[in-house]
C-alpha cells in the first residue's frame, strides 16, 4: 500500500525558513516523479512543484509564486522528499501535501497518491 | 499559464440527482486533465485521469469527458458520500494548474 507521510510543519515568522519532509513507502520511490501541492485555509489547491527521478537527473519545476524561495530535493536512499522553504510570507500559510505521480503511456504524469498534509503557518 | 475555470463553484443537489461539473481551459490541453474529490480535512483523491479514465476503485457513477478546452465530470446518481469539493487539474504544461473547485452540498 502506498503511504506518504508529511512532517515538519509549524509556526514560523515572516522571512523565516522551514523544511518539510515526506516519507514514502509501499512503492519504488526512486522511479517516481514527486510533487508538492498546497492549500491555503478555506481555499483551493495550488501546485507548488515537482522533483523528477534519477533517470531525469532529479530536475525540478516550480510555480512562479515559490520559485527562487522554495527548493525541492529528495533522498532516494531514505525514500524521502523534501521542501525547503525560505523567505516565507504570510501568503505561504497552507496545508502542504506531497503526492506520488505515475506516468501514463502518453507521457503525462498524474498525481495518483497524496499524503495527509502538514500545516505551515506564517505569522508574527 | 493555463487557467482552468470550473463551474459552478457551488452546487446544491439531492440524493439520486445527476450532477455535472464543467472545467474550461484557457487553451487546448488535449486530454491532459484530472479530476479530484476532496472531503473536509482530508487529502484530495484522484477520481479520473486522462479526462475520462476512471481511477481504480472509484465507483462507476463517476465519469469524465471532453478534450481540448472543455471538460465535464458527471455523477450519475448522487450518493451521501459524494458530498465534497471537486477540482480539475491540467497536466499538459508547467506550471500545473487547478480549477477553483466546486463544492457539492446537500439540498
Amino acid at each position: 500500500e502506498v503511504q506518504l507521510v508529511e512532517s515538519g510543519g509549524g509556526l514560523v515568522q515572516p522571512g523565516g525558513s522551514l523544511r518539510l519532509s515526506c516519507a514514502a513507502s509501499g512503492f519504488t520511490f526512486s522511479d517516481h516523479y514527486m510533487d508538492w501541492v498546497r492549500q491555503a485555509p478555506g481555499k483551493g489547491l495550488e501546485w507548488v512543484g515537482r522533483s523528477r527521478n534519477k533517470a531525469n537527473s532529479y530536475t525540478t519545476e516550480y510555480a512562479a509564486s515559490v520559485k527562487d524561495r522554495f527548493t525541492i530535493s529528495r533522498d532516494d536512499s531514505k525514500n524521502s522528499l523534501y521542501l525547503q522553504m525560505n523567505s516565507l510570507k504570510t501568503e505561504d500559510t497552507a496545508v502542504y501535501y506531497c503526492a506520488r505521480t505515475a506516468r501514463l503511456y502518453s507521457g503525462s504524469y498524474y498525481l495518483f497518491n497524496w499524503g495527509q498534509g502538514t500545516l505551515v503557518t506564517v505569522s508574527s | 499559464d493555463i487557467q482552468l475555470t470550473q463551474s459552478p463553484s457551488f452546487l446544491s443537489a439531492s440524493l439520486g440527482d445527476r450532477v455535472t461539473i464543467t472545467c474550461r481551459a484557457s487553451q487546448g490541453i488535449s486530454s491532459y486533465l484530472a479530476w479530484y474529490q476532496q472531503k473536509p480535512g482530508k487529502a484530495p483523491k484522484l477520481l479520473i485521469y486522462a479526462a475520462s479514465t476512471l481511477q481504480s476503485g472509484v465507483p462507476s457513477r463517476f465519469s469524465g469527458s471532453g478534450s481540448g478546452t472543455e471538460f465535464t465530470l458527471t455523477i450519475s446518481s448522487l450518493q451521501p458520500e459524494d458530498f465534497a469539493a471537486y477540482y480539475c487539474q491540467q497536466v499538459n504544461s508547467y506550471p500545473l494548474t487547478f480549477g477553483g473547485g466546486t463544492k457539492v452540498e446537500i439540498k
